[in-house]
C-alpha cells in the first residue's frame, strides 16, 4: 500500500505568517509523529498521537505549534507567526501500534522556508 | 547522541567495501534502537531495528552490533554500493517514557565507485 504521504513538499512564507503542514499516514497506523529535521541536523520530536488519547506535546518548542489529527488518520502540523528559525524540514511518521519494537515509517518531509 | 550541527561526520569507502558506522547513545534506559537511512530530499528509511536484550542481528547486507556497557552501537554494511550513499542516523527509545524516537546526529557516507 501507499506510505505516508506530507503536502505541501515546499513551503515558502513571510515571517509572521501562519503555515499548514499535512500529513497523511500509512492506512490502519494509529500513531503518528511529528518530527522537525534542520539543516545538517538529526531529528527533533515535535508531538505524537496514538489512537483517541491526548497527544504527547512535550517537544513543541514554543505556544505557535499545534498539530490536530482528525478521524484518527490525516494530521495537521500548524505554526503560527511563523519565525526564520522555523524554517526546517517537517517529517511525519507513523506506526502500526504504540510501544517497543514498532517501527515508524516517514513521509518525505515538507521543507518549510521562513524568509 | 549529540547533534555535530552543520558538519556531519563522513566516512568516505570504496565500492566494495565494508563500511563500518558507529553511534553512541545517551540513555542507558534505551532497550530498542533502529538505524534510518536518509537519502537527500527523502525521509528516513528503516534499515535495521534490535532490541537490548540482543547484542547482534543481521539483514540482508546489514549487521548492527549494540554494546550495552559503552553504549555503543554500529552498523555494519558489507560490500557497499554506491546507493548506499546517504546520511545515516542511528536512534533509541525508552519503553515506557513515550513512544518517540532520539535520533543521533547522523553520518554521512559517500561510497566512491
Amino acid at each position: 500500500g501507499a506510505g505516508v504521504s506530507q503536502s505541501p513538499s515546499n513551503k515558502v512564507t513571510e515571517k509572521g505568517k501562519d503555515v499548514e503542514l499535512r500529513c497523511d499516514p500509512i492506512s490502519g497506523h494509529t500513531a503518528l509523529y511529528w518530527y522537525r529535521q534542520s539543516l545538517g541536523q538529526g531529528l527533533e520530536f515535535l508531538i505524537y498521537f496514538q489512537g483517541n488519547s491526548a497527544p504527547d506535546k512535550s517537544g513543541l518548542p514554543s505556544d505557535r505549534f499545534s498539530a490536530e489529527r482528525t478521524g484518527g488518520s490525516v494530521s495537521t502540523l500548524t505554526i503560527q507567526r511563523t519565525q526564520q528559525e522555523d524554517s526546517a524540514v517537517y517529517l511525519c511518521a507513523s506506526s502500526l501500534i504504540r510501544g517497543a519494537g514498532d517501527t515508524q515509517y516517514f513521509g518525505p518531509g515538507t521543507r518549510l522556508t521562513v524568509l | 547522541g549529540e547533534s555535530v550541527g552543520l558538519h556531519l561526520p563522513t566516512l568516505s569507502v570504496q565500492e566494495g567495501d565494508n563500511s563500518i558506522i558507529n553511534c553512541a547513545y545517551s540513555n542507558s534506559a534505551s532497550d530498542y534502537f533502529i538505524w534510518y537511512k536518509q537519502e537527500s530530499g527523502k525521509g528516513p528509511q528503516f534499515i535495521i531495528d534490535i532490541r537490548s536484550n540482543m547484542d547482534k542481528r543481521q539483514g540482508q547486507r546489514v549487521t548492527v552490533l549494540l554494546n550495552k556497557t559503552v553504549k555503543h552501537l554500529s552498523l555494519q554494511i558489507a560490500a557497499t554500493q554506491p546507493g548506499d550513499s546517504a546520511v545515516y542516523f542511528c536512534a533509541e527509545r525508552e519503553e515506557g517514557a513515550g513512544n518517540m524516537l532520539t535520533f543521533g546526529g547522523g553520518t554521512r557516507l559517500m561510497v566512491k565507485p
